[in-house]
């Protein structure tokens, strides 16, 4: 079975601070990771997605990720936030399964 | 480009009553899946449906009824409410299959129930 654990249930960060959202996962088996973002009253949105290479993914909106196989783990991290990065981010891991999703964290920017 | 298009966006039940919610994907997806999101507890898998004529329950279906319509449709039933199922429902789909378990799930905009 899969599972996956944000320890963050909220962040609060300032704005142009940098931020690092937590998350673990395990698996017995080879895991596709995915960070989905969620702003408020919408759907979910797929962020960024680890499939296989470089450890080190980006998203286009300055988000990167870093899949890490002996910590098992897949942070999220960006250098300088800002207010519209205000939103719920979820962690989601899958083999051949559907995605199992964490219990998400709320990033709050604070101007 | 409507890729996962939920209907209705938001509805209120008296408890016992009966519902269907909608959910249709021009993307062509073989699996589909049905999601609770509720205050804390992430998101939280109702039913799934890997292939048109097959469903299968996730983690949460007591409750519910799936029904998979034809490739593009898959709807969520709540047969008699309860206010246990008051909560935001989240509709998604996703190519799966032999050398596919890296596709994303999309997911529409979501239906926000309210039993009382």
């Amino acid at each position: 079975a899969q599972s996956v654990t944000q320890l963050d249930s909220q962040v609060p960060v300032f704005e142009e601070a940098p931020v690092e959202l937590r998350c673990n996962y395990s698996s017995s088996v080879s895991v596709y990771l995915f960070w989905y973002v969620q702003y408020p009253n919408q759907g979910l949105q797929l962020l960024l997605k680890y499939l296989s290479g470089s450890t080190l993914v980006e998203s286009i909106n300055g988000f990167e990720a870093e899949f890490n196989k002996s910590q098992t783990s897949f942070h999220l991290r960006k250098p300088s936030v800002h207010i519209s990065d205000t939103a719920e981010y979820f962690c989601a891991v899958t083999g051949n399964t559907p995605l199992v999703f964490g219990k998400g964290t709320r990033l709050s920017v604070i101007a | 480009n409507a890729g996962v298009t939920q209907t209705p966006k938001f509805q209120v039940l008296k408890t016992g009553q009966s519902m269907t919610l909608q959910c249709a994907q021009d993307m062509n997806h073989n699996s589909m899946y049905w999601y609770r999101q509720d205050p804390g507890m992430g998101l939280r898998l109702i039913y799934y449906s890997a292939s048109e004529g097959t469903t299968d329950k996730g983690e949460v279906p007591n409750g519910y009824n799936v029904s998979r319509l034809n490739k593009r449709e898959f709807s969520l039933r709540l047969e008699s409410a309860a206010p246990s199922q008051t909560s935001v429902y989240f509709c998604a789909s996703r190519l799966t299959g032999a050398a596919l378990s890296n596709q994303p799930q999309h997911f529409g905009d979501g239906t926000r129930l309210s039993i009382l």
